[in-house]
């Protein structure tokens, strides 16, 4: 069965610094993996989905890494801004195409600190 | 245009009456998934719904049943509702031969008192 992990949970960091959000997942054997942003009492914003081939996306100030073999991937946040604070979550589907939906990690709060 | 849209965003029942959340997607997709958040934000799936082929997730009570009457729609109708089921319930969609990437829709939190 397969886990998805998101470390920190929560993390707060001052205006303009770079960051670095971490998620691993138990079974290596993904379709992609889809990085999301959640405004509190919002849905889901797809922020980058990286398939199971590939090793990054990257948009804006986002860049997502996939390392399948060893079950990790990170999203880098460029000069982080206060529009940035938000949870950050990460979630897999595992190889078939995806008719049994994300595994979602429990997510990264994020605060920015102006 | 909103891709996924659900209605009612807000729901507020007692405990056994039955309720129902639509849900519209029109981007196209070929596959629908609807998601519960608790109370603990925590995503997890509960059904996907793809060409008339129904995935449920074993911990969903049969008392939540999806119906879609066309491709472009997922509802979901919840029987003899209880307090355990008050969260917020998310629609999604994607399309199954492509990418992958799926869409949420706002969501919809169901209070049940």
């Amino acid at each position: 069965k397969q886990e998805v992990t998101q470390i920190p949970a929560a993390l707060s960091v001052p205006e303009g610094e770079n960051l670095v959000l971490n998620c691993s997942f138990t079974d290596s054997a993904i379709y992609n993996l889809q990085w999301f942003r959640q405004d509190p009492g919002k849905g889901l914003t797809s922020l980058l989905l990286i398939q199971s081939s590939q090793r990054e996306q990257t948009s804006g100030r986002l860049n997502a890494s996939l390392d399948k073999s060893s079950g990790r991937s990170t999203l880098y946040i460029a000069a982080s801004q206060p529009g940035d604070s938000a949870t950050y979550l990460c979630a897999v589907t595992d190889s078939g195409g995806g008719a049994d939906g994300l595994t979602f990690g429990k997510g990264t709060h994020l605060i920015i600190q102006p | 245009d909103t891709a996924v849209s659900q209605t009612p965003k807000y729901l507020v029942t007692q405990m056994g009456n039955d309720k129902s959340i639509k849900c519209e997607q029109n981007l196209g997709h070929d596959t629908m998934y609807w998601y519960k958040q608790d109370s603990k934000k925590f995503l997890k799936i509960m059904f996907s719904y793809n060409n008339k082929e129904l995935i449920i997730n074993e911990t969903v009570p049969n008392r939540f049943s999806p119906k879609s009457p066309d491709k472009a729609h997922l509802n979901l109708h919840i029987n003899s509702l209880e307090l355990g089921d008050s969260a917020v319930y998310f629609c999604a969609s994607s399309h199954s031969g492509r990418a992958g990437e799926q869409y949420f829709g706002p969501g919809t939190r169901l209070t049940v008192t």
